[in-house]
């Protein structure tokens, strides 16, 4: 059964640093998503891109933040500027088309970001 | 702005047993909302996803009903086993939001031999 990918599964970061989140959705879907999980706390969403733009974003999703579909498969989020208070785990995820009351969300394994 | 709210927090129960989780939210225009299972440190898995215009759906031993008016949904889960230990996270897609997922934060379920 196809499903999201994520790369790394842990990635450690000094606060400052730049990082980049991988994911490979499922092949044939065509909305994105990241979202985040702090430790203890609610499942966040943080961005939505649909042809090769962002669709709606979240008041968390500022300019720290930015997504990119570099290729035909991968599906970025990148972190600029670290801070303590970005750890958590991010999820990716994926679905066919969302102007469906029908429309599933595939989420992947998850990246655990730890920023020291 | 909507609010999706679990109750309970945690729950036990023996093996056997049938237990509901129950999930409400403040909004009721939503398109639909999703169960997902959550075990420690790993992804979401999607349980089932119940369209605005339906009362439940069905996925073999687990049944999930969805009352839009009173802003409710209760899983229900028959015959629970060990595996079935996990967090439980109850997600709507209202109309504001687009495209996005309301999570609430789950309730963990610990299932004993």
């Amino acid at each position: 059964e196809p499903e999201v990918t994520q790369t790394p599964s842990h990635q450690v970061t000094q606060m400052g640093q730049e990082v980049i989140l991988r994911c490979v959705p499922i092949s044939n879907h065509l909305y994105f998503y990241w979202y985040r999980q702090i430790l203890g706390q609610k499942v966040e969403f943080l961005v939505s891109f649909y042809n090769n733009e962002i669709s709606e974003k979240s008041e968390i999703f500022d300019d720290q933040f930015s997504v990119e579909r570099p290729d035909g498969s991968n599906f970025t989020l990148k972190i600029r500027s670290t801070k303590l208070e970005d750890s958590a785990m991010y999820f990716c995820a994926s679905s066919e088309a969302p102007r469906t009351r029908t429309d599933t969300q595939y989420f992947g394994p998850g990246t655990r970001l730890t920023v020291l | 702005k909507q609010e999706v709210t679990q109750i309970p927090a945690a729950l036990s129960v023996p093996e056997g047993e049938n237990l509901v989780l129950n999930c409400s939210f403040t909004d009721s225009a939503i398109y639909n909302l999703q169960w997902f299972r959550q075990d420690p440190g790993k992804g979401l898995t999607s349980l089932l996803l119940i369209q605005s215009s339906q009362r439940e759906q069905t996925s073999g031993r687990l049944n999930a009903s969805l009352d839009k008016s009173s802003g409710r949904s209760t899983l229900y889960i028959a015959a629970s086993q060990p595996g079935d230990s996990a967090t439980y996270l109850c997600a709507v897609r209202p109309y504001e939001a687009g495209t996005a997922l309301i999570f609430g934060k789950g309730t963990t379920l610990s299932v004993s031999s």
